[in-house]
């Protein structure tokens, strides 16, 4: 069966320095990838697509980038946080016109 | 693009009342999510619906898209405590799964 993994669960990090947070699936192969934000009061958001291993969709202008450097493995990037980057982050996969599977999401406080 | 209302905000019901939920699409839906989630945690999938006047039930909760495919309603009958938490809609974009979402709605059962 497949499963998602996402870590770390919980994440503190000061203005300014780097984030990279991790996620990959297994039992599935050349899964479409997503990674979404969920902030107070502005729901889900999505920030991330992939159909293939090095294809990244942005949705949102941001400070945050995305990689796809292996089939099932999705990595959401930052060079420098910034206070409004906080927020609980949720990866995701799925088939084409098929729900999404999502996983136990990090929640990122920029302090 | 696709904008997702809904309503009520935030729910507050007593063990074993009834209670309806909705999700209003300012387009056409042609897939209609709908996702639980526990505070903090992931989402998880409850239903999917596509055609206008379909209509889907597991255990206690019913979920139902109009013939004009741009409203959707939650029904829980009987609520539990263990039927708490966020609600959310998810609509499909037509491409690659990218699912838009509504901002939730937060269901509290009193025991």
């Amino acid at each position: 069966s497949q499963t998602i993994h996402q870590w770390p669960a919980t994440l503190v990090q000061p203005v300014g320095s780097p984030l990279s947070l991790e996620c990959t699936v297994e039992g599935t192969s050349n899964p479409n990838l997503y990674w979404y934000r969920q902030a107070a009061g502005r729901g889900l958001q999505l920030l991330f697509y992939s159909v293939g291993i090095g294809q990244i969709s942005s949705e949102v202008p941001q400070n945050l980038s995305a990689s796809r450097p292996q089939d099932r493995q999705f990595i959401l990037s930052s060079k420098k946080l910034l206070l409004s980057d906080s927020g609980f982050y949720l990866c995701a996969w799925g088939g084409n016109n098929e729900k999404l599977f999502f996983g136990s999401g990090t929640q990122l406080s920029v302090l | 693009s696709q904008e997702l209302e809904q309503s009520p905000q935030s729910l507050i019901v007593q063990e074993g009342k009834n209670l309806t939920i909705n999700c209003t699409s300012s387009k056409t839906l042609y897939g209609l999510y709908w996702y639980k989630q526990k505070y903090g945690e992931g989402l998880i999938f409850l239903m999917m619906l596509q055609k206008g006047g379909e209509e889907k039930s597991h255990e206690k909760i019913t979920a139902k898209l109009d013939e004009k495919k741009q409203q959707s309603s939650l029904h829980i009958t009987a609520s539990q405590p263990s039927h708490a938490g966020i609600y959310l809609c998810g609509a499909d974009q037509g491409a690659n799964s990218k699912l838009t979402f509504g901002k939730g709605i937060t269901l509290s059962v009193r025991p």
